[in-house]
């Protein structure tokens, strides 16, 4: 069974940093791309971004660049967000995708989803 | 590019309800649906337009021509109620989500 597991609930003050892991197990990690989504309270689902384990390949939503880095560290199968200067407005939900297929292109879809990292950044 | 769809779609059990996304030419785009229940992960119930995954009933059905994609579901029932996003690809390979519907069955 393909599958994301996410880390766990942070907490975080507003200035601080965070990283948030996706670790997918039953399918060649490296070769699907993966895709990061944020939802903030009550409402829909952003794009962050894509990255490919295979060879950290990454493409960052213009609404995002600069605030976030994606990484991974393949001997582990996971995948990395990094959140930096975080803000209350970064409260969300951040979920992590597998897309569905190595090469990416506008007929992939996402699936399986991770169970989602909530954040909460506060003082 | 953008991708709109209603805030909300109420349909009784039973009843077909239809959910839309509409975009410029989104026809010429595939497009994906997923079903996110209160408190869960979002889950893929349809991609490349009118292909569905398996596990996901056969009410559920998609189509997209022209300026509008579409998910269907044929019999709703209470289990479906759900928010139910699309998605595309800009040109730049840019994902492109819509805001979401919330269907009520009842």
């Amino acid at each position: 069974e393909v599958q994301l597991v996410q880390s766990g609930a942070e907490v975080k003050k507003p200035g601080e940093s965070l990283k948030i892991s996706c670790q997918g197990s039953g399918y060649s990690f490296s070769l699907y791309w993966i895709a990061w989504v944020r939802q903030t309270p009550g409402k829909g689902l952003e794009w962050v971004g894509v990255s490919y384990p295979g060879d950290s390949h990454v493409i960052y939503s213009p609404s995002f660049q600069g605030q976030v880095s994606f990484s991974a560290d393949k001997s582990i199968n996971t995948a990395y967000l990094r959140l930096a200067s975080l803000r209350a407005s970064d409260t969300a939900i951040y979920y992590c995708a597998r897309l569905s297929s190595g090469s990416l292109s506008a007929g992939n879809w996402f699936d399986p989803w991770g169970q989602g990292t909530p954040v909460t950044v506060s003082s | 590019y953008e991708v709109t769809q209603p805030p909300s779609v109420s349909v009784s059990p039973g009843q077909t309800a239809s959910i839309t996304c509409s975009g410029h030419n989104v026809g010429d785009k595939y497009t994906s649906w997923y079903q996110q229940k209160s408190g869960q992960s979002p889950v893929l119930v349809m991609y490349q337009d009118n292909k569905r995954p398996s596990g996901i009933p056969e009410r559920f059905s998609g189509s997209n021509s022209g300026n509008t994609a579409t998910l269907t579901i044929s019999g709703a029932q209470a289990v479906d109620e759900a928010d139910y996003y699309c998605q595309a690809w800009d040109s730049r390979l840019h994902v492109v989500f819509g805001g979401g519907t919330k269907l009520t069955v009842l």
